[in-house]
Parts: C-alpha cells; sequence; structure tokens
C-alpha cells in the first residue's frame, strides 16, 4: 500500500496564479483532510472530506476549494494564489467512526508563492 | 493554534537523558492525539488518550491525560537519536463536531549523540 500520496512535492507560484494540489490514499478511507503548515503555528485545518460527493470549511478556508469527485481523491484549489498562502500542506485521511481521528499524513507539498 | 498551548517550543537532550513535553487547553479536550513527524516529512500517529487519568506507553513514549482532561504530557525515557523530531498534540474541543483536529504549535527536539 502507497498509503496516502501528495502531488506535486515542491512547486513555486506567482501571485494570481492558480494551481492544484492532489492527495490520493488507497486505504479506503472514508474521510480525508488538508491542513497547512506554518512555522510556530502547528496544524491548521483548510477543508474536510466526510465522504464522496462531500466537503466542508475547516480553521482557515478563505482562498482555497476543494473537491470530492471520487473516494481515493481530494483535491485542493487556488485560483489566484496570494504571498500569504505560501506554507507546507499536508493531506491526510482516516476511517470514519470512533477511530476516526487516527489520521494518516501524506508526506506534503512545498508551496512557495512569490 | 491558540487553543493548544505546546511547551517547550523546542528541546536538546543529550542521549540517553529523560524529557517531557506538554500540550494544554483552556478547554476540555475530548480526545488528545500525539503525533509525530520527522524533518521534511509527514505526521505519525503515535497514541490517542480520551479519559480522564489515561496513560499510554509505547516502546519508551508515555503520554498521559490529566483528571481535568485539560492538559497532557509526553514524556520519553531515555531519548534515542531516532526520537528527534517534531512532536505536535492534536485534540479534539469541539466535541465530535465534524471529526476536526486543532494542533499545538509543536515541539522540535534535538538528540544529541
Amino acid at each position: 500500500n502507497a498509503g496516502v500520496t501528495q502531488t506535486p512535492k515542491f512547486r513555486v507560484l506567482k501571485t494570481g496564479q492558480s494551481m492544484t494540489l492532489l492527495c490520493a490514499q488507497d486505504m479506503n478511507h472514508e474521510y480525508m483532510y488538508w491542513y497547512r503548515q506554518d512555522p510556530g503555528m502547528g496544524l491548521r485545518l483548510i477543508h474536510y472530506s466526510v465522504g464522496e460527493g462531500t466537503t466542508a470549511k475547516g480553521e482557515v478556508p478563505d482562498g482555497y476549494n476543494v473537491s470530492r469527485l471520487k473516494k481515493q481523491n481530494f483535491l485542493l484549489g487556488l485560483e489566484s494564489a496570494a504571498p500569504s498562502q505560501t506554507s507546507v500542506y499536508f493531506c491526510a485521511s482516516s476511517r470514519a467512526g470512533v477511530s476516526s481521528y487516527e489520521q494518516y499524513f501524506g508526506p506534503g507539498t512545498r508551496l512557495t508563492v512569490t | 493554534s491558540q487553543e493548544l498551548e505546546q511547551s517547550p517550543q523546542s528541546l536538546i537532550v543529550q542521549e540517553g537523558k529523560n524529557l517531557t513535553i506538554n500540550c494544554t487547553s483552556s478547554k476540555t479536550l475530548y480526545g488528545l492525539y500525539w503525533y509525530k513527524q520527522k524533518y521534511g516529512e509527514g505526521l505519525i500517529f503515535l497514541m490517542m488518550l480520551q479519559k480522564g487519568g489515561e496513560e499510554k506507553s509505547h516502546e519508551k513514549i508515555t503520554a498521559k491525560l490529566d483528571e481535568k482532561k485539560q492538559q497532557s504530557s509526553l514524556h520519553i525515557t531515555a531519548s534515542q537519536p531516532s526520537h528527534a523530531g517534531i512532536y505536535l498534540c492534536g485534540a479534539d474541543i469541539w466535541g465530535n463536531a465534524g471529526n476536526m483536529l486543532t494542533f499545538g504549535g509543536g515541539t522540535r527536539l534535538m538528540v544529541k549523540p
């Protein structure tokens, strides 16, 4: 099993450009999450999904959109990138139910917006 | 996250020494989760604590949730270089509202051989 994979690993964008980050999991997990990690601020939840076709806002959703058209994939989009979105982005997945908080993380995508 | 405060922010210890990392919340924690992040990688789940006074151990790492469920400590005995990394506590502070976790700022641990 590959677990949780993220594409790309690194990306540099100019202000105003758009891009999509792809997250894929092969564990048949119901729940998927997108976080950003900034120095000294830990992980902050951007959006999450509790099933195919459903998405919900997390703590810091502004400037991002997501889609979960297939159970195994969770896409994070930046329509018009801003320097404040420079960060490391992590995708995670988990089972549904009482064990859903044990989340499995991808290796991260390092995004720089200039 | 301002809801969860971790201390210390960074720690350098000599191999073989014991250490403790704390995670404190002003709200009742419905669940407390410890993760470890190796530098440049994703997070790996360590332990989950849900009941007040609960204590769990895995190899040389012990985590405890206090009776009031507002503070957790992670203790490493006889530290090794393999323990180096960033330790993050995550918590459910909403009480089953969307399975969301909020995370502390992390503690960077370095173990000197």
